[in-house]
């Protein structure tokens, strides 16, 4: 069965530095997301994407972040200059269509920022 | 603004024992709610969503209106259920979706 892959499962960054995150959707799946999860809170939306650009963002998403989908396949995920509060789980999740209902997400990277 | 509530962190029962995984919801319109389970080492995966209205691994979810409430239930646990619940809503014509913090259900022997 078809599975969203993350890569890579850790990453450890100093503060400041750029990071990219990296997700392969499945492969006929329309609709892209990227969430995160701060150790011990709320898996908390951050951005969509379809059809090459953003479609929806909360207030976290702001202008340190932003995506990619630079193939035909990955979609990536870039944090301009980590802070230490960007330590956390991030998941990637993909949808087949718009009137789907099940977003099927990927295992996340654990990102520690130090 | 839209939020989901899962008042309990952990909820532990015997095997056999019904078990109730609460969440409300804050909307103002017609949402869709899911409960997303992710057990040990896994992935976070679609458990069953309140328009289905099917039962999926013995559990059912009724969607309250009056309550704003969807809870989880399943009439006898198994030790395969232990994991964490999180019930999740998605607003009309959006496509993100909103979790609660989560509830880890332990099914003891």
């Amino acid at each position: 069965e078809p599975e969203v892959t993350q890569t890579p499962s850790h990453q450890v960054t100093q503060m400041g530095q750029e990071v990219i995150l990296r997700c392969v959707p499945i492969s006929n799946h329309l609709y892209f997301y990227w969430y995160r999860q701060i150790l011990g809170q709320k898996v908390e939306f951050l951005v969509s994407f379809y059809n090459n650009e953003i479609s929806e963002k909360s207030e976290i998403f702001d202008d340190q972040f932003s995506v990619e989908r630079p193939d035909g396949s990955n979609f990536t995920l870039k944090i301009r200059s980590t802070k230490l509060e960007d330590s956390a789980m991030y998941f990637c999740a993909s949808m087949v269509t718009d009137s789907s209902y099940e977003q099927y997400f990927g295992p996340g990277t654990r990102l520690t920022v130090t | 603004a839209q939020r989901v509530t899962q008042p309990e962190k952990l909820l532990s029962v015997f095997k056999g024992a019904p078990v109730e995984l609460k969440c409300n919801y804050s909307y103002s319109g017609s949402p869709e709610l899911f409960w997303y389970v992710q057990y040990s080492r896994q992935r976070l995966q679609l458990l069953l969503r309140h328009i289905s209205r099917e039962s999926i691994k013995g559990f059912t979810a009724d969607l309250n209106k009056g309550e704003t409430s969807f809870h989880l239930k399943k009439p006898f646990a198994q030790e395969e259920d232990s994991a964490m619940y999180y019930c999740a809503l998605r607003g009309t014509g959006r496509r993100a979706l909103t979790f609660g913090s989560g509830t880890r259900l332990q099914v003891q022997p």
